[in-house]
C-alpha cells in the first residue's frame, strides 16, 4: 500500500459527459501528479501540483482541468468526453517538487481509476 | 518531437540469467526515472538517476545513466520469476521544465 489514494476505483460513463477523480497523498506529501495510460497513447504525465500551485503541465487536454486544494489532495476534472478518453488515470504524491526541475525524490502512486466512456 | 524509446519491448528470459533493458532519449536531460508495473497494478517507483553516470542498485536491478549518449540501461542480474513486469522509463528534459516523457514499455517474463 503506498499510501495514496483514488477515488473511485471504476468510472463508466457516456460521451459529452463530465466527471471527476480524486485523489489523495501520502500523508506530508506535498506534490502531486496526474498521469494517464491508455493502450493508443500509452503513459502521460498531465499535471503537477506543488503545494496548491500548478508547477507543471503535459499532455492535458484542455477538456481537463485539475486543481490541489488547502488540505492537499487533488481533484481532476475531465469534461466533454470523449471515447479516447477511456483509459487508467493515476496520481502520485512525492515530498517535495518545489524546485525549478522536476522532484529528486520518489513518487508513490495510488491505484489508479479506470474510465471507459461509452 | 521529442522521442523516448525502449528496448526490447518484449523480453522473455530464464531464471537465472542476465540481461539488460535500454531505454534512448532524444532531448537534453540529466534526469531520468524507471518505474515496474505489474499486469493490471499501479506503477512503482524504481530508481531516479539524477546526473551523468549515476548508477543506483537494488537487489537484482541496476540502472544507469549515460547522459551524453542520452542512454539509461536497466540491467537485470540473475532473474528471478518475480521481476516479471513492465518496466517502464522516464525522462525529463533540461527545458520544459518538469514535464515526464515515458517510453513505451518493456514487458519483461521470467520463466522458471
Amino acid at each position: 500500500d503506498s499510501g495514496v489514494t483514488q477515488t473511485p476505483k471504476h468510472l463508466i460513463t457516456a460521451t459529452g459527459q463530465r466527471v471527476t477523480l480524486r485523489c489523495s497523498p501520502r500523508s506530508g506529501d506535498l506534490s502531486v501528479y496526474w498521469y494517464q495510460q491508455s493502450l493508443d497513447q500509452g503513459l502521460q504525465f498531465l499535471i503537477q501540483y506543488y503545494n496548491g500551485e500548478e508547477r507543471a503541465k503535459g499532455n492535458i487536454l484542455e477538456r481537463f482541468s485539475a486543481q490541489q486544494f488547502p488540505d492537499l489532495h487533488s481533484e481532476l476534472n475531465l469534461s466533454s468526453l470523449e471515447l479516447g478518453d477511456s483509459a487508467l488515470y493515476f496520481c502520485a504524491s512525492s515530498a517535495t517538487g518545489t524546485s525549478g526541475r522536476a522532484g529528486t525524490d520518489t513518487q508513490y502512486f495510488g491505484p489508479g481509476t479506470r474510465l471507459t466512456v461509452l | 518531437e521529442l522521442k523516448v524509446e525502449q528496448n526490447p519491448l518484449f523480453l522473455s528470459m530464464q531464471e537465472g540469467k542476465n540481461y539488460t533493458i535500454y531505454c534512448n532519449y532524444s532531448t537534453t536531460s540529466d534526469r531520468l526515472y524507471w518505474y515496474r508495473q505489474d499486469p493490471g497494478k499501479s506503477l512503482e517507483s524504481l530508481f531516479v538517476l539524477l546526473s551523468n553516470g549515476a548508477v543506483k542498485q537494488e537487489g537484482r536491478l541496476m540502472a544507469s545513466l549515460d547522459t551524453k549518449a542520452r542512454l539509461s540501461t536497466l540491467h537485470i542480474t540473475a532473474a528471478v520469476h518475480d521481476l516479471s513486469a513492465t518496466y517502464f522509463c522516464a525522462v525529463v528534459p533540461l527545458n520544459t521544465g518538469n514535464q515526464f516523457y515515458f517510453g513505451t514499455g518493456t514487458s519483461l517474463t521470467v520463466i522458471p
